[in-house]
């Protein structure tokens, strides 16, 4: 089966631009949740989303905002990009919610803020 | 605050070696997985543990579950350079939906 697939791979954006991110779950898969990983923070949780709704959130700005739709399809969006948002942004889906079952990772988008 | 940390930080070790990389934590997790991540990938998963005490083999990996579920290890016998990568635990906080990475350990195996 298909995996979980993340559009764009690679981003470069201005400060001050907004950018909107996508992330393709597994079929069948209803959890989605996206990070970002940066060398200096490592993988720090944005989101997670289950039958469209959002169950939790991690300590991010309001800049950071996302969902998800009836097909699980999930988006995120950054607004007012800063320097500081350059990462590798990963989504993961899994059945339920991570944790629960096993979680697969999409290969993630590289977003460079300029 | 991290809640989940990770040591050692980096790891270079020659093929062969044995290494083990913990995971410690102050909090109680429902269950706990251990991920290896390769450059340009997402992180993919290795093994889940969900028992306190637990013990898990996969092939040369051995995932062990603190008792308290606070905390995990994983042993790799025999290294090789095909094991080279990043290294995350992580887990969801008893009780939330709050799922959490670990700092990352960076392991380098020589051949």
């Amino acid at each position: 089966k298909a995996g979980v697939t993340q559009t764009p791979r690679y981003l470069i954006k201005t400060r001050g631009q907004q950018v909107t991110l996508s992330c393709s779950p597994i079929s069948g898969h209803r959890s989605v949740s996206w990070y970002q990983q940066t060398p200096g923070q490592g993988l720090q949780f944005l989101f997670e989303y289950f039958s469209e709704t959002q169950r939790n959130k991690g300590n991010f700005p309001g800049r950071f905002s996302g969902r998800q739709f009836s097909n699980s399809r999930s988006e995120m969006n950054v607004s007012t990009l800063e320097l500081g948002d350059s990462a590798l942004y990963l989504c993961a889906s899994s059945f339920s919610a991570l944790g629960d079952t096993e979680a697969f990772f999409g290969q993630g988008t590289r977003l460079t803020v300029v | 605050t991290q809640l989940l940390e990770q040591s050692p930080q980096f790891l270079s070790i020659q093929e062969g070696e044995n290494l083990t990389v913990y995971c410690n934590s102050s909090s109680v997790f429902s269950s706990l997985q251990w991920y290896r991540q390769e450059p340009g990938e997402g992180p993919v998963l290795l093994v889940t543990v969900v028992t306190g005490g637990e013990v898990k083999k996969l092939k040369r990996l051995t995932f062990q579950f603190g008792d308290a579920r606070k905390d995990s290890s994983l042993h790799i016998t025999a290294a090789q350079p095909g094991d080279t990568g990043l290294y995350l635990c992580a887990g969801e906080l008893s009780g939330t939906y709050k799922y959490i990475f670990g700092t990352g350990t960076r392991l380098k195996v020589l051949a």
